[in-house]
């Protein structure tokens, strides 16, 4: 089945760090990839997706490529922010006729230190 | 525009209870999905609800039942509660195949 595999975390960085959060994937079909973010007691929030291969999406400086040579997905930000701190998921959906539930990663905790 | 909207916010129950959670859609939205979040972990997908039938079907047993109102509400019920459903439920909607948006969350605790 579906699965994604995200990098151990937790992971602190300080202010103005470049970050990259390692994200891979397992699918049957051409998936769409998904960031979502999720801040301390809140729900999650769409970070930033891509639909197909070579595809970039792009949100708040952060950014990941549709990688299908090497099924990954990997969230890159040059400049973190305190604000930044959160946890990332890395998700797929693999739209197989009329199914689309998303598939997730374990998650990773970042924290941005001043 | 209001974003999708979850009731109640916080819930404590005891093990053999049962319990009912909802959903407001964002606005526009047909297909409302359910998610299960323990503490530490990915969400793992319960259901999903299109046209008020159940159109697909995470690894939860027959205790977790759901519906969907012709204004595209929906409802997540567990019966029989256990020790290990204590966990944040959230609902998330979208239209048909497009990007699912996710609700604040029900955070669920069993004793």
């Amino acid at each position: 089945g579906d699965s994604v595999t995200q990098m151990e975390g937790p992971v602190t960085l300080s202010e103005e760090a470049f970050l990259t959060i390692n994200c891979t994937y397992t699918a049957t079909g051409y998936p769409s990839l998904f960031w979502y973010v999720q801040y301390p007691g809140e729900g999650l929030q769409l970070l930033l997706k891509a639909t197909k291969a070579d595809d970039k999406g792009s949100n708040k400086g952060f950014e990941a490529t549709y990688r299908k040579e090497t099924t990954s997905f990997h969230l890159e930000k040059g400049s973190v922010q305190v604000s930044d701190s959160a946890v990332y998921f890395c998700a797929l959906s693999d739209q197989d006729g009329a199914n689309s539930k998303l598939t997730f990663g374990k998650g990773i905790t970042l924290s941005v230190r001043p | 525009d209001a974003g999708v909207t979850q009731s109640p916010t916080h819930l404590i129950k005891t093990r053999g209870q049962q319990v009912t959670l909802r959903c407001s859609p964002k606005s526009g939205h047909d297909t409302v999905s359910w998610y299960q979040q323990a503490l530490g972990q990915g969400p793992q997908f319960i259901f999903q609800y299109y046209e008020e039938e159940e159109r697909q079907r995470g690894n939860f047993p027959d205790r977790f039942s759901g519906h969907q109102f012709p204004n595209y509400s929906s409802e997540l019920n567990v019966n029989a509660l256990l020790l290990g459903d204590s966990a944040l439920y959230l609902c998330a909607s979208s239209r048909t195949w497009d990007t699912q948006y996710f609700g604040p969350g029900t955070r669920l605790t069993v004793l």
